[in-house]
């Protein structure tokens, strides 16, 4: 089946660890996407890429990281600079074809990240 | 900026009623509009996405309207059931630039309860 996967589902920091979340997509999606989201809030952007070995800040990229060496892989580091990462993570992708009005746009089921 | 809002934050219905969901936006320039639905600690699962130049999408027992002079979609889900329940969020897509990842906006979402 294709689709989305993220892992671990449950990740766990201790002060001043960075520490890596995995998204893998077999859909053949060129763009990929990390996104926040925290109780009560929406979604909001931290990398997004169009294609493979580029990538582009989202409004809160600060404290992360990512690479996208593969067309199916796009990892995020949530390094200890970023001071409040207790969140939940989702990574998703898309055809990425600019113009496309119906582009849709599919998750993963997310990475729960807690501070120790 | 495009803002996205959704009220209310909370809803309870009996079973077997019909319910609409509000999505309001504040800059009708918008490419499409997707809903999506969310099921707790998991990611997010697209319903329905309506273009620009369309005025509804229909999926089983969902349809989906759009109104962009008036900054407004509704979600309608007809003959509600408990496996309904989840959060309920929609997203706006300004634009087809290159950047164009970082012109969707995500709502807070709805959450919705359909108790037996």
């Amino acid at each position: 089946d294709g689709g989305i996967t993220q892992s671990p589902k449950y990740l766990f920091r201790k002060e001043g660890q960075n520490v890596t979340l995995s998204c893998e997509q077999n859909l053949n999606h060129d763009a990929m996407y990390w996104y926040r989201q925290d109780p009560g809030q929406g979604l909001r952007l931290i990398y997004y890429s169009q294609i493979v070995n580029d990538f582009q800040k989202g409004d809160i990229a600060e404290g992360y990281s990512v690479s996208r060496e593969k067309k199916e892989s796009f990892p995020l580091t949530v390094t200890s600079a970023q001071k409040n990462p207790t969140a939940f993570y989702l990574c998703a992708s898309s055809s990425g074809f600019r113009g496309a009005s119906n582009e849709k746009l599919f998750f993963g089921s997310g990475t729960q990240l807690s501070v120790l | 900026k495009q803002e996205v809002t959704q009220i209310p934050a909370a809803l309870s219905v009996p079973e077997g009623e019909n319910l609409v969901l509000n999505c309001s936006f504040t800059d009708s320039a918008i490419y499409n509009l997707q809903w999506f639905r969310q099921d707790p600690g998991k990611g997010l699962t697209s319903l329905l996405l309506i273009q620009s130049s369309q005025r509804e999408q229909t999926s089983g027992r969902l349809n989906a309207s759009l109104d962009k002079s008036s900054g407004r979609s509704t979600l309608y889900i007809a003959a509600s059931q408990p496996g309904d329940s989840a959060t309920y969020l929609c997203a706006v897509r300004v634009g087809i630039s290159s950047g164009s990842a970082r012109q969707l906006t995500f709502g807070s979402g709805t959450q919705l309860t359909v108790l037996p």
